[in-house]
This record gives C-alpha cells, structure tokens and sequence, in this order.
C-alpha cells in the first residue's frame, strides 16, 4: 500500500556535526518529495523539497539527495545548530488508485542539537 | 498574503459533544488537505477536498467524521460524538493545485474530556 519509512525515529548530535535523515517510499510514481521541520506545538513548515527529475538540491547548509531506482531520499543538514532541535517531517506524493497526488508523511525523527 | 488559518487553535469537548474545525485555505489556493496528529507521533492524512468536491476520503474514519468546503466559506472538518481517541491536533493544509506543495495552518487542538 501506500508508505513512506523514516529512520532514524531520534537523532543526537553534537553541535557543529553533520545530521542524515532517510526515507524510503513505496510508490514508483511518486514524484515530489518534501521535508517539514515541527517544532513543539507548532505547524509543520517547509524546509527543503525536490522533483523526482533531480538527484540533488541544497539550500545553505541543507541539502536532499533523492534516488529514484532504490526508492529513497535522504535529508543532509550539516554545521548543525542548537536551533535546527525539532521533529523532521519527510513526505513523498502518493498517486495511487485516485490518483490525487496527496502527501504522505514518514513517522518524523526527533533531532537533538546539543551544545 | 495571509497564510492558513485555522479555528479554533484550541477546543475542549466532553465525551458526545461535537466538534467542528474550520480552515480558510490561503488566498489563491482551491486544495485543502486535513491531517491528523496525535500525541508524539507522525501526520496521518485524512481528507482532500477541492471547492464542492471531496476527491480523496481514504483517511477518514467510516463513521462520525465528515469534511466539506463549500463554495463560499472555509472547509470544515466535523466530528460527531467524539470520544477520547479523538483528542489531538488537526491541521489544515493548503496547495494552489495538486502534487505540489502545501501550507500548513497552525493546527486546531481537540481534547476530548
């Protein structure tokens, strides 16, 4: 059925280190990958996204590598900061039968940027 | 442009109450999405309504919940009854079209006592 696996469900690093977030999807025509960043009693908000006819996007010191034939794409966060603390949302769209390209979320990783 | 919004941010029901959750989409966006989270855990999709047409329910509950978004007004989730597994935030979400990204509101609070 429709599913999209996060991992790892909590993240500790130090501050300064690199962070990766993996998500795998099971629906081929999927073709739009977002990341959420939530933080504590806040709404998810859009950090970083990419189209499936890109292997690569970064924007400062994010980056997602997406690789279409194993079915996965990776959230990089590098030079972490106490402030990138929070829940990390990946998400892929879903065609499926209705064909309504809905998103479905992975089940987040909590991130923990210690000083 | 104001952003998602969503109302109310908190609601308190007891158990058999109704509840109803109202969401007014951005300005320009005609795709409403509503998602489910509880407690400590991940975002579980529940409906995605167009103007006057609900085009995917494959997350909503088979009783008590219904969602529609009329022509003129905000969309707005109900829940009828609710019981104590219903508490937990309820967020709106809105995209100018499909497969494309969404805006989330700053989500409703439902406690169910």
């Amino acid at each position: 059925g429709e599913n999209v696996e996060q991992h790892p469900s909590t993240l500790s690093v130090q501050e300064g280190d690199s962070a990766v977030i993996k998500c795998t999807y099971s629906d081929s025509a999927s073709n739009y990958f977002p990341w959420y960043k939530q933080e504590l009693g806040k709404r998810p908000q859009l950090i970083i996204d990419i189209r499936s006819n890109v292997g690569e996007k970064k924007d400062q010191r994010i980056a997602v590598t997406l690789n279409k034939t194993a079915k996965h794409f990776s959230l990089h966060i590098t030079e972490t900061q106490p402030e990138d603390s929070a829940v990390y949302f990946c998400a892929a769209s879903i065609r499926g039968s209705s064909n309504t390209g809905k998103l479905i979320f992975g089940q987040g990783t909590t991130l923990q940027v210690k000083p | 442009n104001a952003g998602v919004m969503q109302n109310p941010r908190h609601l308190v029901r007891r158990r058999g109450q109704e509840a109803r959750l109202r969401c007014s989409p951005m300005k320009g966006h005609s795709h409403v999405y509503w998602y489910r989270q509880l407690p400590e855990e991940g975002l579980k999709f529940m409906v995605y309504l167009q103007k006057e047409n609900i085009i995917d329910e494959s997350g909503m509950p088979k009783e008590r919940f219904s969602a529609e978004f009329p022509k003129e007004g905000p969309s707005i989730l109900r829940i009828q009854q609710v019981v104590r597994g219903d508490s937990a935030a309820y967020f709106c979400a809105s995209s100018p079209n499909s497969g494309n990204t969404i805006y989330f509101g700053e989500g409703s609070w439902l406690t169910v006592v």
